[in-house]
């Protein structure tokens, strides 16, 4: 299994609070990706990161924020979470483009 | 914008029984196509990457066929085991540079 760790692995937080959360690498891949999941919607895509400091928004980015200071790291960051943010959240690293996605066993996060 | 269908949503079969799960998208021009699965609670597991200019890609039991032209990719099982229940979800990567979009998956149950 590829490296990667999220965490935490569950959160429970209210309205209005910040969230960070984590994502860690042991592979040194390039591409670091988070999703969310949520029933009916299947997997959309936040933010992610084709470098350190190089990132880009995706589907669903608005209210999220992300950062990647070094390789093996990528957090995302809800700045006022919102009830609707409740879902969990996969992090993705794959070597290059058009390459094999490797997942996190995600967070599960409930905004109150 | 692409869209990416899986159908049925739910499959249920005898253990042994061959079978085939589908997925359609909706704009051709793909870079590559990739079949997950993800058991409950846990993350995506890469199954089969096709890129596209591929017609078939194979692993153990597994086969995952792409036809771009119909816009079509399926993925056979062989043999089915108990083991194999799980949500198989594919997913279509577009041009270098963007991300994968998901179809919302199948959902197996194999009986022993």
């Amino acid at each position: 299994d590829a490296g990667i760790t999220q965490s935490p692995r569950h959160k429970v937080t209210e309205t209005g609070t910040p969230v960070t959360l984590r994502c860690h690498q042991t592979e040194n891949h390039r591409y670091m990706y988070w999703y969310r999941q949520d029933p009916g919607h299947g997997l959309r895509l936040i933010h992610y990161s084709y470098g350190v400091k190089d990132t880009d928004k995706g589907e669903v980015s608005d209210g999220y924020s992300v950062s990647r200071s070094k390789t093996e790291d990528f957090l995302l960051t809800l700045e006022s979470a919102t009830s609707s943010q409740t879902s969990v959240y996969f992090c993705a690293i794959s070597e290059s483009e058009g390459r094999t996605l490797h997942f996190g066993n995600g967070t599960r996060l409930t905004v109150t | 914008k692409q869209e990416v269908t899986q159908i049925p949503a739910a499959l249920s079969v005898p253990e042994g029984e061959n079978l085939v799960l589908n997925c359609s998208f909706t704009d051709s021009a793909i870079y590559n196509l990739q079949w997950f699965r993800q058991d409950p609670g846990k993350g995506l597991t890469s199954l089969l990457l096709i890129q596209s200019s591929q017609r078939e890609q194979t692993s153990g039991r597994l086969n995952a066929s792409l036809d771009k032209s119909s816009g079509r990719s399926t993925l056979y099982i062989a043999a089915s085991q108990p083991g194999d229940s799980a949500t198989y979800l594919c997913a279509v990567g577009g041009q270098a540079g963007t991300a994968l979009i998901f179809g919302k998956g199948t959902t197996l149950s194999v009986s022993s």
